[in-house]
């Protein structure tokens, strides 16, 4: 099993540029999660999808969209990228959705590190 | 929203030495999980703690969650270079992980 896998691993835009991050699992895992990480301030959810057909919003969804397109992937979009949205983003799984008071560990991806010039 | 703030930022230790981060909620959290990520890795799981009081071991690991359940800590009794890395808190109520303590050890 490869867990979760991400794509591209590194890339870099251009102020302006669209761009949509990839994230599959091969786990059967209900739930997904998008999340970014910045130098000293840990991570933050951007969405999350409790189960195929649902999004919601995380703590710093502004400048992003995402579709659950089927129970395996879960893809990011950013429409028109900023520098400050220069960071890594890190995808993850879980059998089932963490935010109800369930007690289940999160599967990460490898990250994708993108940079916005 | 709920807080989770962690300390320390950064801590450096000779190899041997114990280690501690702790983690620290502004309300009760349901559960608990910490994850280290390694230099350039991404985060893994490491732990959850459900229990108010609970304490639980991993070799040289000890996780402690707080009898109000609103903190938490992690100690290394006798660290080595692969404890190298940094490790994160996640309270379970929203999602929020805490900034991590990064972790350098010096042979």
């Amino acid at each position: 099993n490869a867990g979760v896998t991400q794509t591209p691993k590194f890339q870099v835009l251009k102020t302006g540029q669209s761009m949509t991050l990839q994230c599959a699992q091969d786990m059967n895992h209900n739930s997904m999660y998008w999340y970014r990480q910045d130098p000293g301030m840990g991570l933050r959810l951007i969405y999350y999808s409790a189960s195929e057909g649902t999004t919601d919003k995380g703590e710093v969804p502004n400048g992003y969209n995402v579709s659950r397109l089927n129970k395996r992937e879960f893809s990011l979009r950013l429409e028109s990228a900023a520098p400050s949205q220069t960071s890594v983003y890190f995808c993850a799984s879980s059998s089932n959705l963490r935010l109800a008071g369930g007690l289940y560990e999160q599967y990460f991806g490898p990250g994708t590190r993108l940079t916005v010039t | 929203g709920q807080q989770v703030m962690q300390i320390p930022q950064y801590q450096h230790v000779q190899e041997g030495e114990d280690f501690t981060t702790y983690c620290n909620s502004s309300t009760t959290l349901s559960n608990i999980q910490w994850y280290k990520q390694r230099p350039g890795g991404h985060p893994v799981f490491l732990i959850q703690l459900v229990k108010s009081g609970e304490v639980k071991k991993q070799k040289r690991l000890t996780f402690q969650f707080g009898e109000a359940k609103k903190n938490s800590s992690l100690h290394i009794t006798a660290t080595q270079t692969t404890d190298v890395g940094t490790y994160f808190c996640a309270g379970d109520n929203d999602m929020r992980f805490g900034a991590g303590t990064r972790l350098t050890v010096k042979p």
